[in-house]
């Protein structure tokens, strides 16, 4: 069965704060992603990894780095953490050779709160 | 600039009847379209896709259905249950770069008994 997990399930951290959110993969994933959801915007993609050691940067990469050291882990870091980055953080995984071209699995969600 | 819209943040049927929930999207150069099901304080899973060549794919009670004149993709989910009420994305897959995926801003659905 395929897994994806998150280090946290629910995050309160203070504003300044540097905060790193972790994701893992048993699946041997080449892909992986940071999504950050929020009501009336959906998923928006903050980065992703096609490798270990690569990045990319995705549509909303402003306050934000990633950390990929082994094909199974990905860091999220929020350098200096804002009350506008209180939102749920989705980790997803994805391979080219799925069955299912494109599809992503995803963790549970890290909801972060920064007061 | 939103590349996938779901214009309508919630629908609300009964159960037994039929759930239809759409997306339009702005970008011609996708390559396939997926739906997700996401329930509260867990993450989306994967529900049902399509790719850009066909115009309809079926898997049990629920059908996407792509009009690409349109740029218009729709879901259909016959007969609805209660176990439905979720919240739905749709999402593209943009060519050539390598299985991300543009997502829309959720229908939320709520299946009544």
């Amino acid at each position: 069965d395929v897994k994806v997990t998150q280090s946290s399930r629910y995050l309160v951290k203070r504003t300044g704060e540097k905060v790193f959110l972790e994701c893992v993969q048993d699946m041997d994933h080449e892909n992986m992603f940071w999504y950050r959801q929020d009501p009336g915007l959906g998923l928006r993609l903050i980065y992703f990894s096609y490798d270990v050691k690569m990045k990319e940067k995705g549509d909303i990469p402003e306050g934000y780095s990633v950390s990929r050291e082994k094909k199974e882990r990905f860091s999220l870091i929020l350098e200096s953490a804002s009350t506008n980055q209180t939102s749920m953080y989705l980790c997803a995984s994805s391979s080219p050779g799925l069955a299912v071209p494109y599809e992503q699995y995803f963790g549970p969600g890290t909801r972060l709160t920064v007061t | 600039d939103q590349q996938v819209k779901q214009n309508s943040p919630s629908l609300s049927v009964q159960e037994g009847r039929i759930s239809i929930l759409n997306c339009d999207y702005t970008n011609s150069m996708f390559d396939y379209f997926l739906w997700y099901k996401k329930y509260p304080a867990e993450g989306p899973t994967f529900l049902i896709s399509i790719s850009s060549i066909k115009d309809k794919n079926e898997d049990g009670r629920f059908t996407v259905f792509l009009n690409k004149s349109a740029k218009h993709l729709s879901l259909h989910i016959v007969p609805s249950q209660p176990g439905d009420s979720a919240v739905y994305f749709c999402a593209a897959s943009p060519y050539n770069q390598g299985g991300k995926l543009i997502f829309g801003q959720g229908t939320e659905l709520s299946v009544k008994p």
